[in-house]
């Protein structure tokens, strides 16, 4: 069985500072590990994926994520936060590379970025 | 090219009532996915199409939840008779299936369904 913790349900940061997202997993076997953002009224939408290449794995609007094996962690990260980056954050694991695999998610992280 | 669309994006029905929420995927894409978010909890799975075949069902609820998928194309999600624990919101995704883009899913914006 696999599953998803994400620590804090409400992450609030000062605009340009740093982003940390934490999201631990557990999987009996090699995962494939996903973060997902959802705007308002938006559907989920892919920032990175680590499918067993790079550990350090970039995303797009300048997140990465790391994972580490032996913390079964996939934190997110972003330098430097901005007023666009608030939205709701979903980590996930599905057990297989290929296609058809259903994903199990984290309870979301909904980040609230100050001016 | 259009994304997953789901339709209505908003449906409040009352206890007893049935519901049909439907989803188009992307065009070309053999996986669909249907997940369903209980305000407070986490999205969970509830099933996924191949084609016109369902290939995981462990996620339905119970058998008021019936999933078509007719001609491989768009699918729909119908719950009757609606309960309040129904409530959510409702979200589709679709898949490629084949490599580059294999294992990633793409999620439409949710319908989100309120028993009253």
């Amino acid at each position: 069985a696999q599953s998803v913790t994400q620590l804090g349900s409400h992450v609030s940061v000062s605009e340009g500072a740093l982003v940390l997202l934490r999201c631990n997993y557990s999987s009996s076997v090699p995962p494939y590990l996903f973060w997902y953002v959802q705007y308002p009224n938006q559907g989920l939408q892919l920032l990175l994926k680590y499918t067993s290449a790079a550990t350090l794995v970039k995303g797009i609007n300048g997140f990465e994520a790391e994972f580490k094996k032996s913390e079964t962690s996939f934190h997110l990260t972003k330098p430097s936060a901005h007023m666009s980056d608030a939205a709701e954050y979903f980590c996930a694991v599905s057990r297989l590379k290929a296609a058809g695999n259903k994903l199990t998610f984290g309870g979301g992280t909904r980040v609230l970025v100050k001016p | 090219e259009a994304g997953v669309t789901q339709f209505p994006s908003h449906s409040v029905i009352e206890k007893g009532q049935t519901v049909t929420l439907r989803c188009d995927p992307i065009s070309g894409h053999d996986n669909l996915y249907w997940y369903r978010r209980v305000m407070g909890k986490e999205i969970k799975f509830l099933l996924h199409f191949v084609k016109e075949s369902k290939q995981d069902e462990s996620g339905m609820p119970n058998n008021r939840f019936l999933a078509e998928r007719t001609g491989g194309t768009y699918s729909t999600l119908k719950v009757q008779p609606a309960e309040l624990e129904d409530s959510g919101v409702y979200f589709c995704a679709s898949s490629p299936g084949t490599l580059p883009l294999g294992n990633e899913q793409f999620f439409g914006p949710g319908t989100r369904l309120t028993v009253l």
